[in-house]
């Protein structure tokens, strides 16, 4: 089963419009984080986030907004008035305090268009 | 300070042949992995290193993988007798260690193309 999913696909949007990318994971440990990443055009992967388990607060960092709620096991990631620059594959990922690896969703492709 | 860099950045070979990427990870960075990512997918874990320990080689997808970690350092994904299927992008990470907390920097990569 998947541990991270991503059902967006593809989302185009406007310039300037608001944006949110989904992320729904599953997890049997008390103990993980969750993070974001984009993937811009070059190819070059960025850390955008980490959340841990423990931690529920909302995160605002400028135009990037994060809401993981547990109850719904979701880190859902919000773009206000996006910008061209946004436009990237992002990646939702957790990872489980008892284990090495990193779960990877299979990305949303977000296109801003001008 | 440098980041991860992976060298080459493009390989295309023909089905068959035998190819090694490398991977430097950033200096002090005592994890490194290694993930494969095809076409319009997500990142696919193929084997984790940390330290001295012995590496998780549970993604890798067949015997014809295989990825050595020169003193905890350098790092080369070697594809025997490659396959068409092989063609991905290669992605190598590294971060400062173990714990699930720690987030992961990420390399250009290596685009193979298997003829």
């Amino acid at each position: 089963a998947q541990k991270v999913t991503q059902a967006q696909t593809e989302i185009s949007v406007v310039e300037k419009e608001d944006v949110t990318l989904d992320c729904v994971y599953e997890t049997r440990d008390t103990t993980y984080y969750l993070f974001w990443y984009k993937q811009p055009p070059s190819g070059e992967l960025v850390f955008l986030i980490r959340r841990n388990s423990f931690d529920e607060q909302n995160e605002i960092s400028g135009r990037y907004s994060w809401n993981f709620q547990k109850s719904t096991s979701s880190f859902n990631f919000t773009i206000t008035a996006s910008q061209v620059v946004d436009s990237a594959v992002y990646f939702c990922a957790l990872s489980e305090a008892g284990g090495n690896q990193f779960y990877f969703g299979t990305g949303t492709s977000l296109t801003v268009i001008p | 300070g440098a980041g991860v860099s992976q060298s080459p950045s493009n390989k295309v070979t023909e089905k068959g042949k035998d190819v090694e990427l490398r991977c430097d990870p950033i200096s002090g960075h005592t994890a490194l992995y290694w993930y494969r990512q095809s076409l319009g997918q997500g990142l696919e874990f193929l084997i984790y290193f940390q330290g001295n320990s012995a590496p998780d080689k549970s993604g890798l997808p067949s015997d014809r993988f295989s990825a050595e970690r020169t003193g905890g350092s350098v790092s080369t994904l070697t594809i025997q007798r490659t396959q068409q299927e092989d063609s991905a992008v290669y992605l190598c990470a590294s971060s400062l260690g173990t714990s699930g907390s720690r987030e992961q920097f990420f390399g250009p990569g290596t685009r193979l193309t298997v003829l």
